[in-house]
């Protein structure tokens, strides 16, 4: 099946500083979405991006649908605390429908912020 | 507009016995589905329902089950349960499938011991 690879795994900043972090694939995506997790609870969806090319924001967060379908990338600018979490990609393949209803998930990365 | 809810949020148990979680979509939402999430394993996908009807499985064992009722609610069983087991439960819902813009609820902390 798709895989999506997601990096980097871990990132341990200071705060203040911006993050990005991004997730590839080797097969193309028709939408992209991005989740954050905090301890002991469940993903929180924070951007989802539907075209190639599409540039999304929501906050301090900023999300990419990469152009080849391939790929999406977040970042976050002015880190605090509070950022502190693991965050997922997800991404719908095409032809997402019969026996294919579900998402593909990225391994999380885990970012620690420092203040 | 209330979130997904789960219940209980905790659970242990202890390894051949069976369990039931429980799970409500947001309202109007007619998706549900059900992860397993573990530490070396991630999110992994369980199934999929829509108006009663499963419509996809992930690759678990038949000890894993589910269903859902008329209002949309949903619940997954799990018997002779196993250490490896031992898990976050997340149930997700969505309007029409899992293909687009899930919404995750708490999760259930299931421990078999």
């Amino acid at each position: 099946g798709q895989q999506l690879n997601q990096s980097p795994q871990s990132m341990f900043i200071q705060e203040g500083e911006d993050v990005s972090m991004n997730c590839t694939s080797s097969s193309i995506f028709n939408t992209w979405l991005w989740y954050k997790q905090d301890p002991g609870e469940g993903p929180v969806l924070l951007i989802a991006l539907y075209k190639a090319g599409e540039l999304t924001s929501n906050g301090r967060l900023t999300a990419q649908f990469g152009i080849t379908r391939k790929d999406s990338f977040l970042n976050i600018s002015a880190s605090i605390p509070s950022d502190v979490g693991i965050y997922f990609c997800a991404g719908r393949p095409p032809n997402s429908g019969g026996s294919n209803y579900k998402l593909t998930f990225g391994k999380g990365t885990l970012l620690t912020v420092n203040p | 507009k209330a979130g997904v809810t789960q219940t209980p949020r905790y659970l242990i148990k202890t390894r051949g016995q069976q369990v039931t979680l429980s799970c409500s979509p947001i309202s109007g939402h007619r998706s549900v589905s059900w992860y397993q999430q573990t530490p070396g394993q991630g999110l992994q996908f369980l199934f999929e329902y829509f108006s009663e009807t499963q419509r996809n499985k992930g690759n678990f064992p038949g000890r894993f089950s589910g269903r859902q009722f008329s209002n949309s609610r949903s619940e997954m069983n799990v018997s002779t349960l196993e250490l490896g087991d031992s898990a976050l439960y997340l149930c997700a819902s969505s309007l029409t499938g899992p293909q687009y813009e899930q919404y995750f609820g708490p999760g259930t902390r299931l421990t078999v011991t």
